[in-house]
């Protein structure tokens, strides 16, 4: 079975324009979330969807991020427009609904878009 | 707010000697641990959940700990190779308050020595 997917993996931007990451997360995941990790720094959550809807948006940094999960499928994160403090690895994860997972939230992540901006 | 902290040095040690490494938490009390392994160029992959009732998992050569009195855990990898190098993460877990957000510790790296 194929894991979580993401698109890009690399991705080098200037500042101010625009960019888009795609997740694919593992069939029959209604859980996906976004991480990310800037240089130095520790892995941080950004946000949580179940199905289409956003549960959690708490670590979302500001208004120039947008994720959408359309279908409750893939999801996408938008950064517009881009800064430099945007750089770092972003890492999309998905996991079991919780009466699936015996009450685990094991998650399962994908490599990462690692996103420059210059 | 949470703070949880890794020892940022790395770990190097010979190989079939037991690796240990920790990780401390301050401001929260998690009902579970979890514990992955990251290889440079790809993301986390879960390694172990421990609940705080459990006080200690074991998975083949892998150990976990849970003091929720030190609020610390301890990862212990058994006879270790090379090809455990890579850097450990643990997360506090807090399914147990409806949220899933896993909060990550730095890592630390491990290398085991031929």
């Amino acid at each position: 079975e194929a894991g979580v997917t993401q698109f890009p993996s690399h991705s080098v931007i200037e500042k101010g324009q625009t960019v888009t990451l795609r997740c694919d997360p593992i069939s029959g995941h209604d859980n996906l979330y976004w991480y990310r990790r800037v240089m130095g720094k520790e892995i941080k959550f950004l946000l949580h969807f179940v199905k289409e809807s956003k549960q959690d948006e708490s670590g979302m940094p500001n208004n120039r991020f947008l994720a959408e999960r359309t279908g409750g499928t893939y999801s996408t994160l938008k950064v517009q427009p881009a800064e430099l403090e945007d750089s770092g690895v972003y890492f999309c994860a998905s996991s079991l609904p919780t009466g699936l997972a015996g009450g685990y939230n094991e998650q399962f992540f994908g490599p990462g878009t690692r996103l420059t901006v210059l | 707010s949470q703070k949880i902290e890794q020892n940022s040095e790395a770990l190097n040690i010979q190989e079939g000697k037991t690796a240990t490494l920790t990780c401390n938490y301050t401001n929260y009390s998690p009902a579970y641990l979890q514990w992955y392994r990251q290889d440079p160029g790809r993301g986390p992959v879960f390694l172990l959940l421990i609940r705080e009732n459990e006080k200690e998992k074991r998975k083949e050569r892998l150990k976990v700990t849970f003091d929720t009195t030190l609020k610390q855990s301890l990862f212990h990898i058994t006879a270790s190779q090379p090809a455990d190098s890579a850097t450990y993460l643990c997360a506090l877990d807090p399914i147990d308050t409806g949220r899933r957000a896993l909060t990550f510790g730095s890592g630390t790296r491990l290398q085991v020595q031929p």
